[in-house]
């Protein structure tokens, strides 16, 4: 079954400042790879996903993320930091097949400092 | 993408009693998925419906417990029975549409068990 690790139980970044939030997976075949958001007291967000082409995607709110099938990652990054980017960060997985469920990682709480 | 109408949003019940939580997709999908998300924790998958046959349960959730409808293609019923305490939490219902490769979320009930 498909599974996803988010090392990172929080990170902290200054605003202005470059963030990588960390995801790693596992799954039969190829992957779809999502990042959804979540703000206090707020449903799930979509920010940005992988189905297939170029590695690097770029997502909402200028987040951008880097599939690498070698290392099985697909860390989420923004070159610039902004106070309203803190929030709980989830990386997901589903296989391809249609009825394929979609796996959720720990989630990452990411705090960005003025 | 497909938009889904969760209701309630939140709910306060009593312990024993039993609370139907309700998701509409504005457009037709194979499979919805239910998913329960404890305080501070990632989201869990519940179960698979597919309409017309019996919804799945992932290992630790019983259908006596969650039972789960999908009378057809845009809408399912999640059901927490004879609930207790432990039962606190926000669940979602989601799906993926035909085409889109992720994953439509509703907005989330927050039920608390008191």
């Amino acid at each position: 079954a498909q599974s996803v690790a988010q090392p990172e139980d929080q990170v902290n970044v200054a605003e202005g400042n470059p963030l990588t939030v960390k995801c790693t997976y596992s799954v039969s075949g190829n992957p779809y790879l999502f990042w959804y958001v979540q703000y206090p007291n707020r449903g799930l967000q979509f920010l940005l996903k992988y189905i297939t082409g170029d590695n690097l995607v770029k997502g909402s709110y200028g987040f951008e993320a880097e599939f690498n099938k070698s290392q099985t990652s697909f860390h989420l990054k923004k070159p610039s930091a902004l106070v309203s980017d803190s929030a709980l960060y989830f990386c997901a997985v589903r296989g391809t097949s249609y009825n394929n469920d979609m796996r959720f990682g720990a989630g990452t709480r990411l705090t960005v400092k003025p | 993408s497909a938009v889904i109408s969760q209701k309630p949003s939140r709910d306060i019940c009593q312990r024993g009693t039993s609370l139907t939580i309700q998701c509409q997709v504005d457009s037709q999908v194979t499979m919805m998925f239910w998913y329960r998300q404890q305080p501070g924790q990632s989201l869990t998958l519940i179960a698979t419906a597919n309409q017309g046959s019996e919804a799945t349960y992932e290992s630790g959730f019983v259908i006596d417990k969650f039972p789960i409808s999908r009378p057809n293609l845009t809408f399912s019923t999640l059901t927490v029975s004879n609930m207790s305490p432990e039962d606190s939490s926000i669940y979602l219902c989601s799906a993926s549409p035909r085409g889109h490769g992720g994953y439509t979320f509703g907005s989330g009930t927050r039920l608390t068990v008191v």
